[in-house]
């Protein structure tokens, strides 16, 4: 069973709508980041967070803004949704210590379409 | 900066028989992890297996198995007697030891025939 919940998992949504991304974890992990998936499923980090009210810009330029005001919470929001910002975001946290040991857990994602 | 790299977009084996996933990276690390991740269609993006730069000997977990060559950079994935359950995408990603961010291939398809 995931210990990382993303919600919802499916999206439809007319443009210009605002959203927000849900994603929670229930291990105590102070690093968290949200990826954005490509139809070619290639992996793009768009923004992560250190801790709390630390949030961080990823490679990868995005329209969407991401706030971290408690550990376990970690949302994303787009204000105003376009047909561009259709794709999988896929959410993930590491361990506090031994991020390179350990790797990350990811959450099931969610697909966002935007009409 | 660092580099994955998956050359394969797509691998197809028959179901019970073996598949190698290629993968090579470029670091200027001596001392970091290697990860294969995999991804079915729809779901959650597991951990396969994973590998310390500084172990000389290959990981195992089950079916699946590593050719860990560090002088070439090279981390391929072997799928032994592959499973329908197998089917999915596979991610190679590479961390340095105190890092925060993986570095992601772009992935290799496998299809599993019955």
């Amino acid at each position: 069973e995931a210990d990382i919940y993303q919600t919802p998992r499916y999206l439809v949504i007319g443009t210009g709508k605002k959203i927000t991304l849900e994603c929670s974890q229930t291990m105590g992990h102070d690093k968290m980041y949200w990826y954005q998936q490509d139809p070619g499923m290639e992996l793009h980090l768009i923004h992560y967070s250190y801790g709390v009210n630390s949030t961080e810009k990823g490679d990868l330029s995005s329209e969407s803004t991401v706030s971290r005001i408690r550990t376990e919470h970690f949302p994303l929001t787009l204000e105003s949704a376009r047909p561009s910002h259709t794709s999988q975001y896929l959410c993930a946290s590491s361990e506090p210590t031994g991020t390179g040991r350990y790797g990350y857990t990811f959450g099931s994602g969610t697909r966002l379409t935007v009409v | 900066a660092q580099t994955v790299t998956q050359s394969q977009p797509e691998m197809s084996v028959q179901e019970a028989e073996t598949v190698t996933l290629s993968c090579t990276y470029d670091t200027s690390e001596s001392d970091y992890y290697l990860f294969w991740y995999k991804q079915p269609p729809s779901r959650q993006m597991i951990l396969v297996i994973r590998q310390e730069a500084y172990k000389q000997q290959n990981a195992t977990e089950n079916r699946f198995s590593v050719n860990f060559q560090k002088a070439a950079k090279s981390f391929s994935l072997k799928i032994s007697d592959s499973q329908l359950g197998d089917a999915a995408m596979y991610f190679c990603a590479l961390i340095k030891a105190a890092g925060n961010k993986l570095t992601f291939g772009g992935g290799t398809r496998v299809l599993v025939k019955p």
